[in-house]
């Protein structure tokens, strides 16, 4: 099985802020990688899909890079909107989820 | 547009069993598959398994293997996740989402069905 694991677990940003979110998976996943946000009380939303492509409408402050093992998930100025949890998903076999990022007001 | 609205909350004692829904509009219900995925109260988001609605097709994860069963009913364009032999630990939001394939994320969601298991 893939393990997907997620750093840091909680991030303390401020509006405006750049934020940057690490996934790293057990194995290659060559390009095979989601990026995820959920608010409290909802469902995740795709954000970006193999590694880098941005889903429609999603703004494009979010940028997500890497391949291989080693992914980024990158918010170039934090919007009040954007604090929350962000999942990164491996689905080159199967699927796995990282144990995620909380983002949190500084 | 596509919308996946799932059944609402259940409340079962250890050793049940819960069925959840899931009903699928806006598309053609055998272009994609559904995934399951569950929630545990503050936790994060565990993958349980995906029904191809095109065959019926499964793949589950070996934890819930024996325990968990997903069907769809195309007539009705719905899909079905039963767990069997409850547990406190299977107290979770569960999650309907479409799949496209088996090298696809996931793209729309349902809103997510809280199951708390309890004595």
């Amino acid at each position: 099985d893939i393990q997907m694991t997620q750093s840091p677990s909680t991030l303390s940003a401020s509006v405006g802020d750049r934020v940057t979110i690490t996934c790293r998976a057990s194995q290659s996943i060559s390009y095979w990688l989601a990026w995820y946000q959920q608010k409290p009380g909802k469902a995740p939303n795709l954000l970006i899909y193999k590694a880098s492509s941005l889903e429609s409408e999603v703004p494009s402050r979010f940028s997500g890079s890497g391949s291989g093992t080693e992914f980024t998930l990158t918010i170039s100025s934090l919007q009040p909107e954007d604090f929350a949890t962000y999942y990164c998903q491996q689905y080159k076999s199967y699927w796995t989820f990282g144990q995620g990022t909380k983002v949190e007001f500084k | 547009q596509v919308q996946l609205v799932q059944s609402g909350p259940e409340v079962k004692k250890p050793g049940a069993s819960v069925k959840v829904s899931c009903k699928a509009s806006g598309y053609t219900f055998t272009t994609y598959g559904i995934s399951w995925v569950r929630q545990a109260p503050g936790q994060g988001l565990e993958w349980m398994g995906r029904i191809s609605a095109s065959n019926g097709n499964t793949n589950y994860v070996q934890k819930l293997q024996g325990r968990v069963t997903m069907t769809t009913d195309t007539s009705t364009s719905t899909a079905y996740m039963e767990l069997r032999s409850l547990r406190s630990d299977d107290t979770a939001v569960y999650f309907c989402a479409t799949v496209y394939s088996t090298s696809s994320p996931f793209d729309f969601w349902g809103q997510g069905t809280l199951v708390t298991v309890s004595s």
